[in-house]
């Protein structure tokens, strides 16, 4: 099983669509996690953390699940502006290297 | 949020000869500065860690003869890519975080051909 997985996509969705990405994680003692969002070309920018607990940030909501491991982010009311890679990262314990998944590709059309 | 800085965005050389890539951290102090390689359509792939004041850590694989990694101070990293050949065309990305956070703040990359 690889560190990190993605579902690649591309998932196509109209303009003010929910769409919901899924991110699964081999090692059971990371600690950390966020997601990133990289434009074509482009570096990862952070777009935000994972807290166990759940949290949100304006229309998208980012979800842990210890015991089945996995993270989820959600996307409310999509923007054409939002079509890009959703890239999941974990941290490992012990240290600072972030694992990156491949990344799931959005496409907001109008 | 923190800027990082990467020089230069863009190179192209010759098979044969060396590059250097700088990444700066602009407005924080970075104990460790990370380096990533992305092929197209492949995720970041961590190539070495390196903290400021020490020998760098590379991940396996990644040959430390070939890519030279200086952290001389807590802003700046340099990669060297040394006798580049075509494969080592890639898109290269350094990150820094400090010891109060754990996120990583990404350079804007550098796109790098060798023809």
């Amino acid at each position: 099983r690889k560190e990190v997985e993605q579902d690649p996509g591309p998932f196509n969705v109209p303009e003010g669509a929910t769409v919901a990405f899924n991110c699964t994680y081999s090692n059971s003692a990371s600690q950390s996690f966020f997601w990133y969002r990289q434009d074509c070309r482009k570096e990862p920018k952070l777009l935000m953390s994972v807290y166990s607990s759940g949290n949100e940030d304006g229309r998208f909501t980012a979800q842990l699940n210890r015991a089945s491991q996995y993270i989820s982010l959600l996307i409310r009311d999509s923007k054409l502006s939002d079509s890009a890679t959703y890239l999941c990262v974990v941290i490992a314990p012990g240290y600072s290297t972030l694992t990156f998944g491949k990344g799931t590709m959005l496409l907001v059309s109008p | 949020g923190a800027v990082v800085s990467q020089h230069p965005s863009r190179v192209i050389c010759k098979s044969g000869t060396s590059v250097k890539i700088e990444c700066r951290s602009l407005d924080f102090q970075a104990t460790t500065m990370f380096w990533y390689r992305q092929f197209p359509k492949q995720s970041l792939m961590l190539m070495a860690t390196s903290n400021e004041g020490s020998k760098a850590t590379y991940e396996q694989g990644v040959e430390k003869d070939k890519f030279l990694i200086n952290h001389a101070s807590l802003t700046l990293s340099t990669l060297t890519v040394t006798s580049a050949h075509p494969e080592d065309s890639s898109f290269y990305i350094c990150s820094a975080t400090s010891s109060a956070q754990e996120t990583q703040y990404f350079g804007p990359g550098t796109r790098l051909l060798v023809l």
